[in-house]
């Protein structure tokens, strides 16, 4: 168990809904980043956040958004689904903003099925 | 731009035997780390090793080493005495950035299959 929690576990939604993907980082840790994993993409890196702000964009759609909010917990929101969006999407976190020795532990995920 | 190769999609070890799993990367960064997951089929992604660029010892945690080999830009994640539960998905990755953020950026993963 990494101490990253995602909520829901899975997800079945229809084409054109919107689903929000909750994380809750490690005790004490600042970062969060969001990657999304596809067969035909691999992993890719959405978005990183520091301490409620965000520190840096990846391969991040417009009809996808992110927060982290002041208890540090980080919410990713998709909007307009596409039978394209169906993944496993990953919240990982890390101590500080990604030192040079910093480890991003993962969360189990968040299986999106779209319909 | 960075990038992580891993050219064996699958591997079949067996069990209480060693396996070595291929990683290279490029980069024009001198200052970068290098990490080894597993996927198991439950599907979460669990960290196994670490190593960073200007390390002078390969990384070691168990039964997981790393041979890094700097000049061939090679980060290869050896695993002795396989065990069945070893089953799974291993990516390497490499952090990437400067200053702001650092995300990883993966390879595709080779599939590891032990046999008993």
């Amino acid at each position: 168990d990494s101490g990253v929690t995602q909520t829901p576990k899975h997800l079945i939604t229809a084409t054109g809904q919107r689903v929000t993907l909750r994380c809750s980082p490690r005790s004490g840790d600042l970062s969060v980043y969001w990657y999304q994993q596809s067969l035909d993409q691999g992993l890719q890196f959405l978005i990183h956040y520091y301490n409620g702000e965000e520190r840096a964009k990846g391969n991040i759609l417009e009809r996808f958004s992110a927060q982290q909010f002041p208890d540090l917990h980080s919410e990713l929101n998709l909007s307009s689904l596409e039978l394209g969006d169906s993944a496993l999407y990953f919240c990982a976190s890390s101590p500080q903003g990604g030192g040079s020795q910093e480890t991003q532990y993962f969360g189990p995920g968040t299986r999106l099925l779209v319909l | 731009a960075q990038k992580i190769t891993q050219t064996q999609p699958g591997m079949f070890v067996q069990e209480k035997e060693a396996v070595t799993l291929d990683c290279t990367y490029d980069t024009s960064d001198p200052s970068y780390g290098l990490f080894w997951y597993k996927q198991p089929s439950s599907g979460e992604m669990i960290f196994l090793i670490y190593q960073g660029s200007y390390d002078q010892q390969n990384a070691t945690e168990g039964r997981y080493s790393l041979n890094f080999q700097k000049a061939r830009k090679s980060a290869n994640l050896v695993i002795s005495a396989s065990q069945l539960g070893d089953s799974a998905m291993y990516f390497c990755a490499m952090r990437e950035g400067m200053g702001s953020s650092y995300k990883l950026i993966f390879g595709s993963g080779t599939r590891l299959l032990v046999r008993p």
